[in-house]
C-alpha cells in the first residue's frame, strides 16, 4: 500500500542553520504531497504542497520539490529560526490508487535553539 | 470564524467507561475526519465522512463509533475505553473529499485511558 518515510528526530540546530529533512513514498499513481506543521499544543497547519512532478512547494522560507524520479519530497530552509522549532510531518494523497485519504509519515520533531 | 473546534481538550477515564469527543466546523466543509496521534506512528485514520449522512472506517477503526450529526459536527465514541486508546484525536474538515484542498485540523484532544 502507499506509504510515507521520513527521517527520524529528534533533528536539533543553531539558529540560521541550513535545514533539510527528508521524506520519501510509495504510491501507485500520482500522489499529491504535503507537508504539515505541528507547533507545540496546536493542530497540524499545512506548510506547503505540491500537486505533480518537478513542482516546487514553498511558504515561510521552507521549499520542497517533487522528484518523481528518486519519489522524494524533502523540506528545505536556508536559515532557521526559533520559532521554527515544531514536528513536521511529510504527507501524500493518492487519487489514482485504492485509498484516497492523507498518509502522514512518523514526523521529524526539529529543535533550534538560539 | 474559528475553523474546526474540538472538546474537551483533555479527559481522563477508566478502562471500560464510554466517552464522545465531539468535533464542529464552521467553514461549510462537507468532509471530515478523525485522527490518533501516537508516538512513532505518525496520523492514523480513524473514521471519515466524506458527505453530510456517510461514514467510513479508516486505518484503525476498531474500538470506535461515529456520527454526522449534520454539516458542521462529526464525533468520535469510545463504547468501553482501553488504554490501547491513550492517544491524541484530531478532528480534520475538507471542503470536499476529492481534489488537492488541504484538510483543516482542530487543536485535538488528549485522552488518557487508565
Amino acid at each position: 500500500g502507499d506509504s510515507v518515510t521520513q527521517m527520524e528526530g529528534p533533528v536539533t540546530l543553531s539558529e540560521e542553520a541550513f535545514l533539510t529533512i527528508n521524506c520519501t513514498y510509495t504510491a501507485t499513481g500520482y500522489p499529491s504531497l504535503f507537508w504539515y506543521v505541528q507547533y507545540p499544543g496546536e493542530g497540524l497547519q499545512l506548510l506547503l504542497k505540491a500537486t505533480k512532478a518537478d513542482d516546487k512547494g514553498s511558504n515561510k522560507g521552507f521549499e520542497a520539490t517533487y522528484r518523481k524520479e528518486t519519489t522524494s519530497f524533502h523540506l528545505e530552509k536556508g536559515s532557521v529560526q526559533v520559532s521554527d522549532s515544531a514536528v513536521y510531518f511529510c504527507a501524500l494523497l493518492n487519487y489514482g490508487g485504492a485509498t484516497n485519504k492523507l498518509i502522514f509519515g512518523t514526523g521529524t520533531l526539529l529543535a533550534v535553539q538560539p | 470564524n474559528a475553523g474546526v473546534t474540538q472538546t474537551p481538550k483533555f479527559q481522563v477515564l477508566k478502562t471500560g467507561q464510554s466517552m464522545t469527543l465531539q468535533c464542529a466546523q464552521d467553514m461549510n466543509h462537507n468532509s471530515m475526519y478523525w485522527y490518533r496521534q501516537d508516538p512513532g506512528m505518525g496520523l492514523r485514520l480513524i473514521y471519515y465522512s466524506a458527505s453530510e449522512g456517510t461514514t467510513d472506517k479508516g486505518e484503525v477503526p476498531n474500538g470506535y463509533n461515529v456520527s454526522r450529526l449534520n454539516k458542521r459536527e462529526f464525533s468520535l465514541r469510545l463504547e468501553s475505553a482501553a488504554p490501547s486508546q491513550t492517544s491524541v484525536y484530531f478532528c480534520a474538515s475538507k471542503p470536499i473529499s476529492g481534489g488537492t484542498d488541504t484538510q483543516y485540523f482542530g487543536p485535538g484532544t488528549r485522552l488518557t485511558v487508565l
